[in-house]
């Protein structure tokens, strides 16, 4: 069955130094892999998604993710955190086997940022 | 414009009794979805709907957990005799087609069982 991992349940990241959230999927095909994020009382918003093509995906809020499938991985970066990125962050893939492309996501990643 | 909305954003509901949740997604999207997500948990799919029909429900976690979209807009995920494991928020999102459609959520519905 289709499945996400993402290994870290906690990330505490000084605010200006680099990110990478990591996500591992289990999936038989090329499979269509998001990064959400939601933030306390809000929605989810997507970052980014892989379909095809390009490898290294380029996101909102400056994120990007790339997708390695030698790996199983998408793993999601940002170059500089600002505060205002703590949130839960979620990654996920589409499952094109159920009506309607149903996602299934990771348990998430909490991203702590500190001053 | 306006993105998906959910209502009520809280619900506290005793043991037993019905609850109905309420959708009301983008205009124009086809595709509605429905997402239990747990504490701790990432979102777990629910039900599928394409327009008014219902495509897909294997995720609804049991037959006291019904949802409609009867005019293919507005959507209402019904849990009868409420169980303290339903306690969740529930997410609601929709896309402009599928597969693979962007899906824009909705704030949720945090449900509490008491």
């Amino acid at each position: 069955a289709q499945s996400v991992t993402q290994p870290d349940i906690h990330i505490t990241v000084s605010e200006g130094a680099s990110l990478e959230l990591r996500c591992n999927y289990s999936y038989g095909a090329t499979p269509y892999l998001f990064w959400y994020v939601q933030s306390p009382g809000q929605g989810l918003q997507l970052l980014l998604k892989y379909f095809s093509g390009d490898t290294l995906v380029q996101g909102i809020k400056g994120f990007e993710a790339e997708f390695k499938r030698s790996q199983s991985s998408f793993n999601l970066r940002k170059p500089s955190v600002h505060w205002s990125d703590a949130a839960e962050y979620f990654c996920a893939v589409a499952d094109l086997n159920q009506a309607g492309t149903a996602l299934i996501f990771g348990k998430g990643t909490t991203l702590s940022v500190s001053s | 414009g306006a993105g998906v909305s959910q209502s009520p954003r809280y619900k506290v509901a005793k043991r037993g009794q019905d609850v109905a949740l309420r959708c009301d997604p983008i205009s124009g999207h086809v595709s509605l979805f429905w997402y239990q997500q747990a504490l701790g948990q990432g979102p777990e799919f629910l039900t599928y709907f394409q327009n008014e029909a219902q495509l897909d429900k294997s995720g609804l976690p049991s037959d006291r957990f019904f949802a409609e979209r009867p005019e293919g807009s507005v959507s209402t995920l019904k849990i009868q005799r409420t169980q303290q494991e339903d306690s969740a928020v529930y997410l609601c999102a929709s896309s402009l087609a599928a597969p693979g459609g962007e899906q824009y959520f909705g704030p949720g519905t945090r449900l509490t069982v008491t």
